[in-house]
């Protein structure tokens, strides 16, 4: 089955600072790559996603970038915010298996003022 | 259009005791899926259900779990006998078809404590 590794598990940047988070995945047959935001206590949020025929994505101060050959994918936060301070996890999944994403261990993110 | 909806927010158990947490998808939606994540850790795929089939139950553990999506009310995720390591935050999420099936909305989740 599909492995997702994410690093680092903990980071700590300044506001205005830029954040890179990094995942790789196992199963070449992965082809959607989707970030989730979770506050604590809170549900995961979907924040961003990309799907396997394109190599980057952005949205405002989040992109996310993915290179099939390495099987890796990170997400990258400009003008670090302190709302943006949560646990970002990574997920790997493949059309037509019904949304049986596999999950990174998640990155605490920190900003401080 | 209210969004997944799931309860109780917050369950607290005995051991041996059964634990039920019910989920109502999006209106118009009809599959759901059940996912745990364990403290500190990331979500783990359970189980996909359509109204009234199981179609993919690989994470379920064999023993103990169970779960349903009848053809009125909502999807039903029981735990038989739980036990102190069944304590997490069991999140569901729902489409409207399997073809757009990878983008998850999930519910506020159902945090299951058992003393």
């Amino acid at each position: 089955g599909e492995n997702v590794e994410q690093h680092p598990s903990t980071l700590s940047v300044q506001e205005g600072d830029s954040a890179v988070i990094k995942c790789t995945y196992s199963d070449s047959a992965s082809n959607y790559f989707p970030w989730y935001k979770q506050e604590l206590g809170k549900r995961p949020q979907l924040i961003i996603d990309i799907r396997s025929n394109v190599g980057e994505k952005k949205d405002q101060r989040i992109a996310v970038t993915l290179n099939k050959t390495a099987k890796h994918f990170s997400l990258h936060i400009t003008e670090t915010q302190p709302e943006d301070s949560a646990v970002y996890f990574c997920a790997a999944g493949a059309t037509g298996t019904a949304s049986k994403l596999t999950f990174g261990t998640g990155t605490r993110l920190q900003v401080m003022l | 259009n209210a969004g997944v909806m799931q309860n109780p927010r917050h369950l607290v158990r005995r051991r041996g005791q059964e634990a039920r947490l019910r989920c109502s998808p999006m209106k118009g939606h009809s599959h759901v899926y059940w996912y745990r994540q364990l403290p500190e850790e990331g979500l783990k795929f359970m189980v996909y259900l359509q109204k009234e089939n199981i179609i993919d139950e690989s994470g379920m553990p064999k023993e103990r779990f169970s779960a349903e999506f009848p053809k009125e009310g909502p999807s039903i995720l029981r735990i038989q006998q739980v036990v102190r390591g069944d304590s997490a935050a069991y999140f569901c999420a729902s489409t409207k078809s399997p073809s757009r099936a990878n983008v998850l909305t999930f519910g506020a989740g159902s945090r299951l404590t058992v003393l």
